[in-house]
């Protein structure tokens, strides 16, 4: 599959900072992109998705903003809590077979 | 409802030895995955079935092979562990082939071979 660039690896911030993660991908043909968070010891979970027919996504705290053109997504957590703190996953479908990026990881400091 | 279940949830193998890690879904779904995640890397596909009776290879399928049971079981066989092979290895499923889908993940098992 195609690549799926994630940035930056380990991304700390203070309790109440915002947050943002950015995927970059080649493939003009994607069009869902998910992003699933991992706590430590558990399995991946989806949070939120887009489109590629939509430009931005919102829920609560969290967002996700795509730029067909520039070929990238990001997302971005307001108001960090602790409970924060994970490893966040971009990834990106076309048709049947996600790529995911290699991970972000999130430390939000009480 | 268990979602997506995997077992064992930790395993030591030596060299050369064989293992199946199955997994199970109780949620309809038509498509199974089996993916290892290694630090740094991410989510890596090893293979894929989009319905029963049908397997793919995915990103890195050499040294496992698949089977698709029936609609709620993929088992993932390693014949001849290798210790690059180790890895924590889950499981998931979706609805249906098509992209807009999430998937859902089993809980892991932690592979260490010796």
């Amino acid at each position: 599959g195609e690549n799926v660039e994630q940035h930056p690896s380990t991304l700390s911030v203070q309790e109440g900072d915002s947050a943002v993660i950015k995927c970059t991908y080649s493939d003009s043909a994607s069009n869902y992109f998910p992003w699933y968070k991992q706590e430590l010891g558990k399995r991946p979970q989806l949070i939120i998705d887009i489109r590629s027919n939509v430009g931005e996504k919102k829920d609560q705290r969290i967002a996700v903003t795509l730029n067909k053109t520039a070929k990238h997504f990001s997302l971005h957590i307001t108001e960090t809590q602790p409970e924060d703190s994970a490893v966040y996953f971009c990834a990106r479908r076309r048709s049947y077979i996600p790529t995911f990026g290699r991970g972000t990881s999130l430390i939000v400091h009480p | 409802n268990a979602g997506v279940t995997q077992t064992p949830k930790f395993q030591v193998l030596k060299t050369g030895q064989s293992m199946t890690l199955q997994c199970a879904q109780d949620m309809n779904h038509n498509s199974m995955y089996w993916y290892r995640q290694d630090p740094g890397m991410g989510l890596r596909l090893i293979y894929y079935s989009a319905s029963e009776g049908t397997t793919d290879k995915g990103e890195v399928p050499n040294g496992y092979n698949v089977s698709r049971l029936n609609k709620r079981e993929f088992s993932l066989r390693l014949e001849s562990a290798a210790p690059s092979q180790t890895s924590v290895y889950f499981c998931a499923s979706s609805d249906s082939w098509t992209a807009y889908n999430e998937q859902f993940f089993g809980p892991g098992t932690r592979l260490t071979v010796l």
